[in-house]
């Protein structure tokens, strides 16, 4: 049981490349979320898919678009990576019934460096 | 908009007891939950209040006055390797499946 799995693990990119993080999970979860951390700052909120096919922008969405592919997967797109982006990006799914609706289950963390 | 506040860092000595309290301001809200993250680690769920009260599990306790907008964690018998970050977040009404997190509070544990 993998829970959410991210991928890549770590990524060095430069200014102005592009890339796409991947998310998934198996725990057939309605809610998926994209938050960056950065030291000191705790965790802030990207993009959130309430279920599939709905996406909503969180507090820095600036710079980032996301798909909803599926119920399992939600992808976050850098188009034109800044070093302002540099960060740990963590993946999380929350599933609606009444034991679990209070719970974000992660993934292991996306750690990202642009050059 | 969502904010909420904590401590930076808490020092505590093994074997006691240690509180980290989180205060919120939210457009609506669901529920409050607690999340514990090591150095270099992903964060770990460690208990949610939908309602006034406290909930117990095991060395971990979590309190919520929805009235007051206030919630604590509380951590007893402290060990070694509850030194982490313990992080709030609230489950807000405006968008209800957006969960909001606080700048974490570090607690080390000294022996």
């Amino acid at each position: 049981n993998a829970g959410v799995t991210q991928t890549p693990k770590f990524q060095v990119l430069k200014t102005g490349q592009s890339m796409t993080l991947q998310c998934a999970q198996d725990m057939n979860h309605n809610s998926m979320y994209w938050y960056r951390q950065d030291p000191g700052m705790g965790l802030r909120l990207i993009y959130y898919s309430a279920s599939e096919g709905t996406t909503d922008k969180g507090e820095v969405p600036n710079g980032y678009n996301v798909s909803r592919l599926n119920k399992r997967e939600f992808s976050l797109r850098l188009e034109s990576a800044a070093p302002s982006q540099t960060s740990v990006y963590f993946c999380a799914s929350r599933g609606t019934t009444s034991g679990t609706a209070g719970e974000l289950f992660f993934g292991e963390g996306s750690r990202l460096t642009v050059l | 908009g969502q904010s909420l506040e904590q401590p930076s860092e808490v020092t505590a000595v093994e074997g006691a007891i240690v509180q980290m309290n989180c205060t919120y301001q939210t457009s609506g809200f669901y529920g409050l939950s607690w999340y514990q993250q090591h150095d270099g680690g992903a964060p770990t769920f460690l208990s949610y209040n939908a309602l006034d009260g406290l909930e117990e599990t095991g060395r971990f306790s979590s309190f919520l006055s929805r009235s007051d907008s206030y919630g604590y964690l509380l951590l007893q018998e402290l060990q070694m390797k509850d030194s982490a970050s313990y992080f709030c977040a609230v489950r807000d009404s405006g968008g209800y499946q957006k969960v909001t997190f606080g700048i974490g509070t570090k607690l080390q544990v000294i022996p």
